[in-house]
């Protein structure tokens, strides 16, 4: 049974680009949250998808975007990048309601050149 | 608000020594969900307790304990006879009832554990 996967590894984009990063979540998962990790820092909640909704964002800006496919992947989208959005971006998925524990892909490295 | 505080930024113990990670948070929540995760190198954020609010016992799973205490509001973190293994850093996590759709976490800045052989 595969965990979380997510697409790509690494990522090398020059500031002011577009970038998307996909997440498969684990088998029998409906719900995907995306998170932002800076170089030594806790993971920041950036929004989360359920039934192909957006149902909740943390305080990021609208450069920030996602969407929800029918299969429960998802996609982080992020506009004009800034040198600030070097991160780790990790992706979360859970099933359904409930506060079960949620399962975290290995992320994907961005780095803003 | 919610916040949650991990205080100890680097710890390093040599194997087999106890250690505690400490983690307090803050919430206006009567209920609410607390989370410890282990982060690796390889960068995965993997899984190790939940708690919620109204469940205040201690639990012991192997090398790894956890104390809740709601009074103090803080859930510290106890792995007895470190192992090199160990080594890695865990985060805190905070999740708030009113979170109707699943994970919201506000996690805390982590602790780095180094132990060594």
């Amino acid at each position: 049974d595969a965990g979380v996967t997510q697409s790509p590894t690494h990522l090398i984009k020059t500031r002011g680009q577009q970038v998307t990063l996909r997440c498969s979540p684990k088998s029998g998962h409906d719900t995907v949250s995306w998170y932002q990790q800076a170089l030594g820092q806790g993971p920041q909640f950036i929004f989360q998808y359920y039934e192909e909704e957006e149902r909740q964002r943390g305080n990021f800006p609208d450069r920030f975007s996602g969407h929800q496919f029918p299969n429960y992947s998802s996609e982080l989208n992020v506009n004009a990048l800034l040198l600030g959005d070097s991160a780790l971006y990790l992706c979360a998925s859970s099933r359904g309601q409930g506060r079960t524990e949620a399962f975290f892909g290995q992320g994907t490295r961005l780095t803003v050149v | 608000a919610q916040k949650v505080t991990q205080a100890q930024t680097e710890i390093s113990v040599v194997e087999k020594e106890d250690v505690t990670l400490d983690c307090v948070y803050e919430t206006r929540d009567t209920t609410y969900y607390l989370f410890w995760y282990k982060q690796p190198p390889s960068g995965e954020l993997v899984f190790l307790i939940r708690r919620n609010s109204f469940d205040e016992q201690n639990e012991i799973s192997g090398r790894y304990s956890w104390n809740f205490q709601k009074s103090t509001s803080s859930f510290n973190f106890t792995i007895t006879a470190s192992q090199v293994v160990d080594s890695a850093v865990y985060f805190c996590a905070l999740s708030e009832a009113g979170d109707n759709y699943g994970q919201n976490f506000v996690f805390g800045p982590g602790t780095r554990l180094s132990v060594l052989p």
